[in-house]
């Protein structure tokens, strides 16, 4: 049964904690994304990879972190450094860039 | 980077025609235009792609005149289960960064 996860799919948090949100896909895709997503807004680019190993910044990459060490895995790590982090984060992948993009069922995040 | 203008939103009822057009008026030569369906607290979907005049698959259709600078989505005999929002991105294939700007979308509403 082949998809993409994300866990968990809420997730609370303290203000000046760093917190991971999982992202994994057995699609076999290269390319891997990371939005956020405030109510009634569209989705923000925040880090995407094309290739285990390598990954680019998206438009609102500031106080986040992201790794890419397995193709199945991108892990995004929120830091103490975003000043607003409370979101939807939705991962997606994809076989490569020119092709569709997969999304999970996404993580809500709160941080008080 | 091609913007895009879509309607904020729009109503219907179920078994009609809804047509959402989108534009894109910097579009460049090796752009594509897709559109995406997400559900509330859901990830996005894709729904169909195409470069020029017409793309019909299950789901939809995509019509795009010569000139390239709008695209409408077509939804034929709507549902109620149609209610959502839809996205349209225009970028060139195998650039990441580019295909990736979710606007606000077309929020549908398909009333009974």
């Amino acid at each position: 049964d082949g998809g993409i996860t994300q866990s968990p799919k809420y997730l609370f948090r303290k203000e000046g904690q760093n917190v991971t949100l999982s992202c994994e896909q057995n699609l076999n895709h290269d390319a891997m994304y990371w939005y956020r997503q405030d109510p009634g807004q569209g989705l923000r680019l925040i880090y995407y990879s094309q290739i285990v190993n390598d990954f680019q910044k998206g438009d609102i990459a500031e106080g986040y972190s992201v790794s890419r060490e397995k193709k199945e895995s991108f892990p995004l790590t929120v830091t103490s450094a975003q000043k607003n982090p409370t979101a939807f984060y939705l991962c997606a992948s994809s076989r490569n860039t020119q092709y569709e993009q997969y999304f999970g069922p996404g993580t809500r995040l709160t941080v008080t | 980077l091609a913007k895009t203008t879509q309607p904020i939103s729009m109503d219907s009822y179920e078994g009609q025609e809804v047509n959402i057009t989108c534009s894109h008026n910097n579009i460049a030569t090796n752009d594509y235009i897709t559109w995406y369906q997400q559900f509330p607290s859901q990830g996005p979907r894709f729904i169909i792609q195409g470069y020029k005049t017409k793309v019909t698959n299950e789901v939809a259709s995509l019509f795009i005149p010569a000139d390239r600078k709008s695209s409408t989505l077509s939804l034929p005999r709507v549902s109620l289960s149609d209610t959502a929002v839809y996205y349209c991105l225009v970028g060139p294939h195998g650039e990441a960064g580019n295909m990736l700007t979710f606007g606000g979308g077309t929020r549908l509403m398909v009333k009974p």
